[in-house]
């Protein structure tokens, strides 16, 4: 089967920008996750979506953070403002509902200066 | 609170030794555990959960209770299993909680 796919690859913004990430999951799949891995780190839960409703959001920082599924397929993650440790791979994965495991996209590396 | 703790940062064994990666955790509930592996330059992937007790590339791992513990063993380490290893304890919510990783190197 497909993979999960994530766009871009690696994005380099100032602090104080704007940014935002893209994720297509596996066709099919209702959840979708977002994890935020900070350099030396495991991944952390940013948001979980069940088809398009938030399931858990408890870790995202709302401030500056946004996410959304709309039509329950894609979704793209936010950041405005952008900080410096905001610097980290975010990571989407989506996990079908008969099965137990959750795949991976590849992530994208943010670098914020 | 749940917490998954891998202890080690890093791991250097020798190809054909055995190798241990240590995995405790914390959780009220009745756990659910896996070990996800990620090799250069590729995506996160799932190696074992504990619900399958399968062995996958020679690994096997054993869900101790009594220790809080899911440790990922080989008997005979091979160079291409170099890689991050991430024990993750799945929470109520069915999303994934994850160790710090542990950075497996084998040398020839």
């Amino acid at each position: 089967e497909a993979g999960v796919a994530q766009s871009p690859r690696y994005k380099i913004i100032e602090k104080r920008q704007s940014v935002a990430f893209w994720c297509n999951p596996i066709s099919g799949h209702a959840t979708l996750y977002w994890y935020q891995q900070i350099l030396g780190q495991g991944p952390k839960l940013l948001i979980q979506f069940q088809n398009n409703g938030v399931v858990d959001d408890s870790q995202l920082p709302k401030d500056r953070f946004s996410a959304e599924r709309l039509k329950g397929v894609d979704s793209t993650l936010k950041i405005q403002p952008a900080k410096l440790e905001d610097s980290a791979v975010y990571l989407c994965a989506s996990k079908g509902q008969m099965n137990t495991e959750a795949f991976f996209g590849q992530g994208t590396r943010l670098t914020v200066v | 609170a749940q917490r998954v703790t891998q202890p080690e940062k890093l791991l250097s064994v020798f190809k054909g030794a055995p190798v241990e990666l240590k995995c405790n955790y914390s959780y009220s509930g009745s756990p659910e555990l896996f070990w996800y592996v990620q090799y250069s330059r590729q995506r996160l992937q799932l190696l074992l959960r504990h619900i399958s007790r399968e062995s996958i590339k020679g690994f096997t791992a054993d869900l101790n209770k009594g220790e809080t513990s899911f440790h990922l063993k080989k008997p005979f380490a091979q160079e291409e299993d170099s890689a991050m290893y991430y024990c993750a304890l799945r929470n109520s919510g069915y999303a994934l909680n994850f160790g710090k990783g542990t950075s497996l190197l084998v040398t020839p």
